[in-house]
């Protein structure tokens, strides 16, 4: 089975753009979370959906970011407009969502976004 | 935050090498997941270990959880270079939101 894929890979932005990275989930997976990461942070949920349905938009992102689960198998995070700080690594995750404590998450290798 | 100490660290040791690190979190939590992440990839579940359990042992790796002071740990005996890694704990205090990660460890093992 294949795992969580993003693109692109690496996305250089200037100030002001915008620009929408791309989530496919583990197929068969009911929740999809995106995250943001930093050196100083961590890793920060900006979106999280179960079943396609919006639980959690990241309260202090929302202004500028926003996240969509346009199918099962497909969800896209746009920042519009880019700032230099939203310079980080973007991670998707995934995972079964069947309810329970200590549902795995599966994560792709990440869009790193530079913004000029 | 739910994390009750800035847990962000650094560890250089040889292979060979035994590595402890540790956690702690601030609410309850039945489970407490540790992941790593190595260099441009995204973080893999190593072990979970769940809040009746106060040990999970999987291959080299062994986790703790000590819920009286909620604090957990993972570690790693006769370290390879291949574990080079950030090593996060999360946990899911607040599922509704997914898991919520620790800063993390980064460990780097030299040959």
């Amino acid at each position: 089975d294949a795992g969580v894929t993003q693109t692109p890979r690496h996305e250089v932005a200037e100030k002001g753009q915008t620009i929408i990275l791309k989530c496919e989930p583990v197929s068969g997976h009911n929740d999809l979370f995106w995250y943001r990461q930093t050196k100083i942070q961590g890793l920060e949920l900006l979106s999280y959906f179960r079943s396609k349905s919006l639980m959690e938009d990241g309260g202090a992102f929302k202004d500028r970011f926003k996240a969509e689960m346009l199918n099962s198998s497909f969800s896209t995070l746009k920042i519009q407009p880019t700032e230099p700080k939203d310079s980080a690594v973007y991670l998707c995750a995934s995972s079964l969502g069947w309810g329970g404590a200590g549902d795995t998450q599966y994560f792709g290798p990440g869009t790193r976004l530079l913004v000029l | 935050s739910q994390w009750g100490e800035e847990n962000l660290q650094a560890l250089s040791i040889q292979e060979g090498e035994d590595v402890t690190m540790n956690c702690s979190y601030k609410t309850y939590t039945t489970v407490v997941q540790w992941y790593r992440q190595k260099s441009g990839k995204g973080p893999a579940q190593l072990i979970l270990i769940r809040s009746n359990e106060r040990e999970k042992r999987s291959g080299r790796l062994r986790a703790t959880l000590d819920t009286s002071s909620q604090s957990s740990s993972l570690s790693i005996t006769g370290t390879l270079a291949t574990d080079t890694a950030v090593y996060f704990c999360a946990t899911d205090d607040n599922y509704a939101q997914g898991l919520t990660f620790g800063l993390g460890t980064r460990v780097s093992v030299f040959p």
